[in-house]
């Protein structure tokens, strides 16, 4: 199986910083990833897939970049709205995902 | 809009059985194929079962194989999970998930539900 790997796993940022989120795969996944955004009690939130094409209706502060094995999701500068917990996701294989990035205040 | 509404969850003993159900709208229902995924309190999701747009073709986590069954209403837009011998760490919030049509073999999930909750405990 694919193993998938997010650093940090956690995070503290301040408004308007740029934040960098790190997913790593144990085996080439080309570009077959995906990013998600999830909020307590809430359901995960596609914000990019196939590494780097950003979902309909979320704002162009994030972004994602990578391919093969090494994978990056930029929040440009940070609002209110993002302080959340971040999932990478690949589906070259049996849909797995990272084990998160809790983005919270500092 | 895409609407996935689960339901079913609930509390359940240890070796019993348990039903989940999503009923879909808003879209061509029969186009897309659908997951079931999972997350126990605290985790990372993770994914149970596949299920093609037509239904010939499923697959299941290692974790729930032989227990777990997929199984997908075209005319009635209900995509159904049932789940027999429960263990403890069956429990989690289950999700009812859409895949996103792609050229690829499989995609990434555009739309997920509000969630299912289901308790195993004696």
């Amino acid at each position: 199986d694919i193993q998938m790997t997010q650093s940090p796993s956690t995070l503290s940022a301040s408004v308007g910083d740029r934040v960098t989120i790190t997913c790593r795969a144990s085996q080439s996944l080309t570009n077959w990833l995906a990013w998600y955004q999830q909020k307590p009690g809430k359901a995960p939130r596609l914000l990019i897939y196939k590494a780097s094409i950003l979902e309909g209706g979320v704002p162009s502060r994030f972004s994602g970049s990578g391919s093969g094995t090494e994978f990056t999701l930029t929040i440009s500068s940070l609002q209110p709205d993002d302080f959340a917990t971040y999932y990478c996701q690949e589906y070259n294989g049996p849909w797995t995902f990272g084990q998160g990035t809790k983005v919270e205040i500092k | 809009q895409v609407q996935l509404v689960e339901s079913g969850g609930g509390v359940v003993q240890p070796g019993r059985s348990l039903r989940l159900s999503c009923v879909a709208s808003g879209f061509t229902f029969s186009n897309y194929a659908m997951h079931w995924v999972r997350q126990a309190p605290g985790r990372w999701p993770e994914w149970v079962a596949f299920i093609s747009v037509d239904g010939g073709n499923y697959y299941y986590a290692d974790s729930v194989r032989g227990r777990f069954t997929i199984a997908r209403d075209n005319f009635k837009n209900t995509l159904s999970l049932q789940m027999n011998s429960l263990r403890p760490e069956d429990a989690a919030t289950y999700y009812c998930v859409r895949e996103a049509r792609s050229d690829f073999y499989r995609s990434h999930f555009d739309h997920w539900g509000q969630g299912a909750l289901v308790t195993v405990s004696s």
